[in-house]
């Protein structure tokens, strides 16, 4: 079953709007979850990664006042796009670490959110 | 050099036929590797994971690591049209570090 759902699917907004997507863990508790962005026809870029109860930690060259990220609960994160542009169209993907026995963590995908800014 | 490298493709393959993917990463502490699959308008879907040398198989799946050439690849047998998709060869240098290495992805064609 799915591990992880995202919130919402699909958004279509104004040019200057603010947009939250909310990434939420499903029957377990997520202390870190990882924002990924993806353009058409290129490969998935992190943008930050969510910390619980702490600052998120963003990637070079991604702008933490444009894409702001509240990691509030252990099972939800959520990245608000402030004044969003055009440019920032794209499919945005949340991911969570499921420990596994022995230490060894896998990363599991939401099902993405489709943004277009008009 | 790319952390992780992956031909993009597209690599083309008929139906029933063993379709290879290739990937290598450039950090010799990397301990573990993951495959994933992406359709097209899709997030990524967990396909395997290898962590130790040599072969792992699951159904039609098979990964293969190779630690001291730093290379993981992933067969596909019996090919299906469903296999078309792209495959994400993703790297993790574990020991309680969580951040994933993505490739760019390999498009495979299943072609009928």
């Amino acid at each position: 079953g799915a591990v992880v759902s995202q919130h919402p699917s699909r958004v279509i907004c104004k040019s200057g709007t603010s947009v939250k997507i909310e990434c939420r863990s499903l029957d377990f508790q997520a202390t870190t979850m990882f924002w990924y962005r993806q353009f058409p026809k290129q490969s998935l870029m992190l943008m930050a990664t969510s910390n619980e109860g702490s600052k998120a930690t963003y990637e070079q060259g991604v702008e933490k006042d444009k894409f702001l990220i509240n990691h509030a609960s252990l099972t939800l994160s959520t990245l608000t796009v402030t004044s969003a542009h055009p440019e920032d169209s794209s499919f945005y993907i949340c991911s969570v670490n499921l420990p596994k026995r022995g230490g060894t963590d896998t990363q599991y995908f939401g099902p993405g959110t489709r943004l277009t800014v008009l | 050099q790319k952390e992780v490298e992956q031909n993009s493709g597209p690599l083309s393959v008929p139906e029933g036929a063993i379709a290879s993917l290739n990937c290598t990463y450039s950090d010799r502490g990397s301990q573990s590797f993951f495959w994933y699959r992406q359709y097209s308008g899709k997030s990524p879907e967990l396909i395997m994971s290898i962590y130790s040398n040599g072969d792992k198989e699951d159904g039609r799946f098979t990964a293969q690591l190779n630690k001291a050439s730093q290379y993981v690849s992933l067969l596909i047998r019996d090919s299906q049209p469903s296999d078309s998709a792209t495959y994400l060869c993703a790297v993790n240098k574990s020991g309680g570090y969580q951040k994933v290495t993505f490739g760019t992805g390999t498009k495979l064609q299943v072609i009928p």
